[in-house]
């Protein structure tokens, strides 16, 4: 099976552009989350989207958002952007074992965000 | 979810085994134990998972204590190439923890020749 798969994998942008980042789940998973990684914050979780519905969300301003689509793929956006938005953004998909059995998250190879 | 800590840094010999301990005092009975690792700047890698019993696969050997209070992933053989950042995470299962791992900072595992 395929990985996840992120794209684009390098990203240039400037202070008060947007971006929107691009997520492919491995086949079947149904869930998909984001992080943000940074030297100083380390992995911080963003959201989480199963069924095209966000189910919950990290402690981040409302200028980060996501949507997911009915094939699970799923995109993530950061409005006006700000220097301390660089960072590694990394999504991670979940097959949703059910049944109380635990839930394992593959994670892509990330997208790394340069603001200048 | 539970907190798990970590030593910030471990250094090994290569083809020698590696042990990584983890502390999660606070595990709850329906929170697993996750091993990821993280090789410079590419997406954390899953390794092994347990909730009581000690596990075994391709990569590496988990060894969780009797009270499930803290554990030890064991990499038999390390190689240089198992030089990365090692997370240690506890996570409930059955969909309950809808998409959030908490990681902290994680053991750096330095692998020599």
């Amino acid at each position: 099976k395929a990985g996840v798969t992120q794209t684009p994998r390098y990203l240039i942008k400037t202070r008060g552009q947007q971006v929107t980042l691009s997520c492919s789940p491995i086949s079947g998973h149904r869930s998909v989350s984001w992080y943000q990684q940074t030297p100083g914050q380390g992995l911080q979780f963003l959201f989480e989207y199963f069924s095209e519905t966000q189910r919950n969300k990290g402690n981040f301003p409302g200028r980060f958002s996501g949507r997911q689509f009915s094939n699970s793929r799923s995109e993530m956006n950061v409005s006006t952007l700000e220097l301390g938005d660089s960072a590694l953004y990394l999504c991670a998909s979940n097959r949703l074992a059910g049944g109380g059995l635990p839930d394992t998250q593959y994670f892509g190879p990330g997208t790394r965000l340069t603001v200048l | 979810d539970a907190k798990t800590t970590q030593p910030p840094s471990m250094d090994c010999a290569e083809g020698r085994a590696a042990n990584l301990p983890c502390n999660h005092s606070t595990i709850s009975g329906n929170e697993y134990v996750y091993w990821y690792r993280q090789i410079h700047s590419q997406g954390p890698q899953y390794i092994i998972h347990g909730l009581k019993n000690n596990e075994t696969n391709e990569m590496a050997s988990l060894i969780i204590t009797e009270d499930r209070k803290s554990s030890t992933l064991i990499l038999p053989h390390a190689t240089l190439r198992d030089t990365a950042v090692y997370y240690c995470i506890v996570c409930k299962a059955g969909g309950t923890s809808y998409g959030k791992l908490t990681f902290g900072q994680g053991t750096i595992l330095t692998v020599h020749p």
